[in-house]
């Protein structure tokens, strides 16, 4: 079965570090894009940052850019945001998504259930 | 960065209506754009992509049309499980957007 399975949430303080990782199995990891996406309490869905089968290219969102720095380690299956500076507005469930493409179209087919991220004091 | 509006943001209807939602681009985007449903609690789930082709295993009551910066998802006949919150979201270009969510309940 194909999945996508996050950890690493929890409640943090503002301006700490939180570091997420995505387990995927099922497919073949490395042959795959994989983002994160994210979507704060009750509001709608945000793109965070995305990051190419061989880790080449990398993209961020502006309001993640130059805190949350996204990897992948390819022989362990694993895809990782690491979060740091964390502010109120990063609370949010954050999902592991894979990017899969027919001819030059993509799309995010594969979802992680999400895990969940509070930033409070 | 490419701006998605949908509308309605809000949608009652009953079982068996016909629903049509507009998702809208602030520039050209192609086909690249996706569909997606999300229920209460649950990771979304990819419906339509390339504006118009139905992902696998999902009911042929939906269907996606469009290009360029106007798109449609239709739902031809609804079903009590597809009262949910629906995403469009374009793949033309970085950052990735989504629309704002159309949520769909029952009248």
């Amino acid at each position: 079965e194909v999945q996508l399975v996050e950890s690493g949430g929890g409640l943090v303080q503002p301006g700490g570090s939180l570091r997420l990782s995505c387990a995927a199995s099922g497919f073949t990891f490395s042959s795959y894009s994989m983002n994160w996406v994210r979507q704060a309490p009750g509001k709608g869905l945000e793109w965070v940052s995305y990051i190419s089968s061989s880790s080449s290219t990398i993209y961020y969102a502006d309001s993640v850019k130059g805190r949350f720095t996204i990897s992948r380690d390819n022989a362990k299956n694993s895809l990782y945001l690491q979060m740091n500076s964390l502010r109120a507005e990063d609370t949010a469930v954050y999902y592991c998504a894979r990017t899969a493409a027919n001819y030059y179209y993509y799309y995010m087919d594969v979802w992680g259930k999400g895990t969940t991220v509070t930033v409070s004091s | 960065d490419i701006q998605l509006t949908q509308s309605p943001s809000f949608l009652s209807a009953s079982v068996g209506d016909r629903v049509t939602i507009t998702c809208r681009a602030s520039q050209g985007i192609s086909s690249y754009l996706a569909w997606y449903q999300q229920k209460p609690g649950k990771a979304p789930k990819l419906l339509i992509y390339a504006a118009s082709t139905l992902q696998s295993g999902v009911p042929s009551r939906f269907s996606g049309s469009g290009s360029g910066t106007e798109f449609t998802l239709t739902i031809s006949s609804l079903q009590p499980e597809d009262f949910a919150t629906y995403y469009c979201q374009q793949l033309n270009s970085y950052p990735i957007t989504f629309g704002q969510g159309t949520r769909l309940e029952i009248k």
